[in-house]
C-alpha cells in the first residue's frame, strides 16, 4: 500500500529558528513535492524534486529551501522561520506520467511563534 | 488564466442523496489527467478518482463518478448517496503530459446533512 510518512503531525517553533519538515515514501517514486495550504489560498507548490539532489522552484518558494539525498526521502527547510510561515504543510509523491496521481501525507500544522 | 477552476466554496447536500462538485480546466496539452481529492478537517488528502483525456468512458471508483465533458473541460465529481463521512474539502487537480507539476482548484467545501 502507497505510504507518506511526514515526520511531524504539529511542530511549534519559534521566530528566526531554523526549522526542518521531513518527508519519507516507501513507494521508489521520483517525484516528490511540498506545499503549503492556507484558508482561501488552495495549495500553492513550494518546491518539488524529479530526482535524487534534483529541485525545481514552485510558485512560492521565498524563504524556504529543500534537500533530496535519497530517493524516499525529501526535507522541507525554513532558513529563518518567520510567523507568516506558520501553515499546514503537506508533502506528497507521484510517479511520472499524466496518469499517475500524487500520493499524500498526513500534513504538518506549523505554527511559528 | 486559471488551469484548474471550481466555482463553488461551499455546497449542502441532504444524506442519501447524490452531489456533483463543478470542475473545470483549461489545457492545449492533449494528453492530461484528470484528479479529485478528498480532504476531511484532520487534513490529509485522499486520491479519489481520475480520469485520463484519452479515456472513452467516465471513470467510476465506487460511489464516486466522473462526469467527463471533453469538448466543455469539464471533469465534475458526482458522488451517489451521500454519507455523513463524505463531508469534506473536495480539489480538482490536472496533470499535464508528463510534466510534473500538478494544478490545484480552490476546493469545494462539502457538508452533509443527515
Amino acid at each position: 500500500d502507497v505510504k507518506v510518512t511526514q515526520s511531524s503531525r504539529y511542530l511549534v517553533k519559534r521566530t528566526g529558528e531554523k526549522v526542518f519538515l521531513e518527508c519519507v515514501q516507501d513507494m521508489d517514486h521520483e517525484n516528490m513535492f511540498w506545499y503549503r495550504q492556507d484558508p482561501g489560498l488552495g495549495l500553492r507548490l513550494i518546491y518539488f524534486s524529479y530526482d535524487v539532489k534534483m529541485k525545481e522552484k514552485g510558485d512560492i518558494p521565498e524563504g524556504y529551501s529543500v534537500s533530496r539525498e535519497k530517493k524516499e526521502r525529501f526535507s522541507l527547510i525554513l532558513e529563518s522561520a518567520s510567523t507568516n510561515q506558520t501553515s499546514m504543510y503537506l508533502c506528497a509523491s507521484s510517479l511520472t506520467g499524466s496518469n499517475q496521481p500524487q500520493h499524500f501525507g498526513d500534513g504538518t500544522r506549523l505554527s511559528i511563534l | 488564466a486559471q488551469k484548474i477552476t471550481q466555482t463553488q466554496p461551499g455546497m449542502f447536500v441532504q444524506e442519501k442523496e447524490a452531489v456533483t462538485l463543478d470542475c473545470t480546466y483549461d489545457t492545449s496539452d492533449p494528453s492530461y489527467g484528470l484528479f479529485w481529492y478528498k480532504q476531511p478537517s484532520s487534513g490529509e488528502m485522499i486520491f479519489l478518482i481520475y480520469q485520463g483525456s484519452y479515456d472513452q468512458q467516465n471513470a467510476t471508483e465506487g460511489r464516486y463518478s466522473l462526469n467527463f465533458q471533453k469538448a466543455r473541460k469539464s471533469a465534475n465529481l458526482v458522488i451517489s448517496a451521500s454519507q455523513l463521512g463524505d463531508s469534506a474539502m473536495y480539489f480538482c487537480a490536472m496533470r499535464e503530459g508528463n510534466f510534473n507539476k500538478f494544478y490545484f482548484g480552490s476546493g469545494t467545501k462539502l457538508n452533509v446533512k443527515p
